[in-house]
């Protein structure tokens, strides 16, 4: 069974970079899509991005400019950078395997952006 | 890029059947054959219930099913349970490899 974790960076500063990092176990990352969604309290979802195994990555055109993925395919995970955060950006981050059908998915971490 | 738009919430007894629509535009529900649709409870993951408009995932109930015109999506769940109390979230494809959600619905079972 496929599992994902997300990492939990807790609490960021205004202006400053959000990571994190999903890993994946009892499943290769290869040869799939693996992608970063977020949901504000209380709010609805929006995607991200996506990456690739092979580490081609498409971004919402809307946070294109702040986001960065990456693929560490020896390490069985993917990560998610998000520069100069807001309040805005507070959400739970979910990570999950997929492009546009999400069939598994990681249990969420808050991120918090606070100074 | 849009959130696609669903009722706020829609409600049903037990064993009844109710439908969530997803309305977008030709450039995203009405262009491609490729909308999904997710059930979250509360403080969970969203699951996958539905795949490119009416495809249904291995596990998943029977009385889960998908369609399309035009532009709108729709979701209808027969039988209605009361574990099927949850949020409904779609989600389309909108070109140039972006994706979209809906802005979520809000199932009752009354």
């Amino acid at each position: 069974q496929v599992q994902l974790q997300e990492s939990d960076p807790g609490v960021v500063k205004p202006s400053e970079t959000l990571s994190l990092s999903c890993t994946v176990s009892g499943g290769s990352i290869s040869p799939y899509y693996w992608s970063w969604i977020r949901q504000p309290p209380g709010k609805g979802l929006e995607w991200i991005g996506y990456i690739y195994y092979t580490g081609d990555a498409k971004y919402n055109p809307s946070l294109k400019s702040r986001v960065y993925m990456s693929v560490d395919t020896s390490k069985n995970l993917f990560s998610l950078s998000l520069t100069s955060v807001s309040a805005a950006d507070t959400a739970v981050y979910y990570c999950a395997r997929g492009s546009g059908d999400w069939d598994y998915w990681g249990q969420g971490t808050l991120v918090t952006v606070s100074s | 890029q849009s959130a696609l738009t669903q009722p706020a919430s829609v409600s049903g007894s037990p064993g009844q059947s109710i439908t969530v629509s997803c309305t977008g535009t030709s450039d995203d529900v009405g262009g491609y054959n490729i909308v999904s649709w997710y059930q979250q409870h509360p403080g969970k993951a969203p699951k996958l219930m539905i795949y490119e408009v009416s495809k249904r995932p291995s596990g998943v109930s029977v009385r889960f099913s998908g369609s399309k015109s035009g532009n709108t999506a729709s979701l209808t769940i027969s039988g209605l349970q009361a574990e099927d109390e949850a949020d409904y979230y779609c989600c389309a494809y909108a070109g140039s490899y972006s994706y979209v959600f809906g802005s979520g619905t809000k199932v009752t079972v009354l």
